[in-house]
C-alpha cells in the first residue's frame, strides 16, 4: 500500500527563521511527487511537482527537493503570509488507475512576526 | 480564467437526506477528481473521471456514494441515504493530463450530516 508520511505534524516558526519540513514516502512507483500549500477553508494549493531524485524546484522563499525515499520542503526567512498547511502527495506509477494522488497529512506551519 | 467551481460551499442537513455536491471543471481539462478531507484520514481519493468516463472508484467508501459526468463541464457526487460519518470537506479537482500536469482543486464543500 502506498504511503506518505509527513513531518512535523505542526510548526511554530519565528519570522525570518529558515526550516525545513519533511515528507516520506513509500510506493509501488514514483510517477511525481507535489508539494501543496492550503489556507483555512480554502483548496490546495499546487506550488512543485517533482519526478526524479536530486531535482529541485525553488519559488520566492520555498524550495524543494527529492530523493528515493522522502522529499523537503525548505522555507528560507519565512514571513507571516507564508503560515498555512503544507501538503505532500504522490502519483504512482502503474498500469491504469494511477492518476489520482495519495496525500500526507500535512505539516500546519505558523510564522510569528 | 476561472478555477474549478464547486457549489454549494456549505450543506447542512439531516441524516437520510439526500445530498448532492456540483463541480465544474476549468474548461480543457480532461480529467476530473472527487476527494474527501476529514481531520482523521486527511485528503483522499473517492474516484476520478478521464473525458467523463469513470476511470477509478475504489474509494468510494460504499454503495451510498455515487458520482457522474454528464459532460466535460459538470459533476456530481451524490450521498443517499447520507450519515453523521459522512460529514467532511469534499474537493472536486481537475487537470490537463496526468503526471506532469498538476490538479487544480476547488474550494470545497464543507458537508455536515446531523
Amino acid at each position: 500500500e502506498d504511503q506518505v508520511t509527513q513531518s512535523p505534524e505542526a510548526l511554530r516558526l519565528q519570522e525570518g527563521e529558515s526550516s525545513s519540513l519533511n515528507c516520506s514516502y513509500t510506493v509501488s512507483g514514483l510517477r511525481g511527487l507535489f508539494w501543496y500549500r492550503q489556507d483555512p477553508g480554502k483548496g490546495p494549493e499546487f506550488l512543485f511537482t517533482l519526478y526524479s531524485a536530486g531535482e529541485e524546484k525553488e519559488k520566492e522563499r520555498l524550495k524543494a527537493t527529492l530523493t528515493k525515499k522522502e522529499s523537503f520542503l525548505h522555507i528560507t526567512a519565512p514571513k507571516p503570509e507564508d503560515s498555512a498547511t503544507y501538503l505532500c502527495a504522490v502519483q504512482v506509477a502503474s498500469g491504469g488507475g494511477a492518476d489520482g494522488l495519495t496525500f500526507g497529512k500535512g505539516t500546519h506551519l505558523i510564522i510569528q512576526p | 480564467d476561472a478555477g474549478v467551481i464547486q457549489s454549494p460551499r456549505h450543506e447542512v442537513t439531516e441524516m437520510g437526506q439526500e445530498v448532492t455536491l456540483r463541480c465544474k471543471p476549468i474548461s480543457g481539462h480532461d480529467y476530473l477528481f472527487w476527494y474527501r478531507q476529514t481531520m482523521m484520514r486527511g485528503l483522499e481519493l473517492l474516484i476520478y473521471f478521464n473525458n467523463n468516463v469513470p476511470i477509478d472508484d475504489s474509494g468510494m467508501p460504499e454503495d451510498r456514494f455515487s458520482a457522474k459526468m454528464p459532460n466535460a463541464s459538470f459533476s456530481t457526487l451524490k450521498i443517499q441515504p447520507s450519515e453523521p460519518r459522512d460529514s467532511a470537506v469534499y474537493f472536486c479537482a481537475s487537470s490537463p493530463g496526468t503526471g506532469e500536469q498538476p490538479q487544480h482543486f476547488g474550494d470545497g464543500t464543507r458537508l455536515s450530516i446531523l
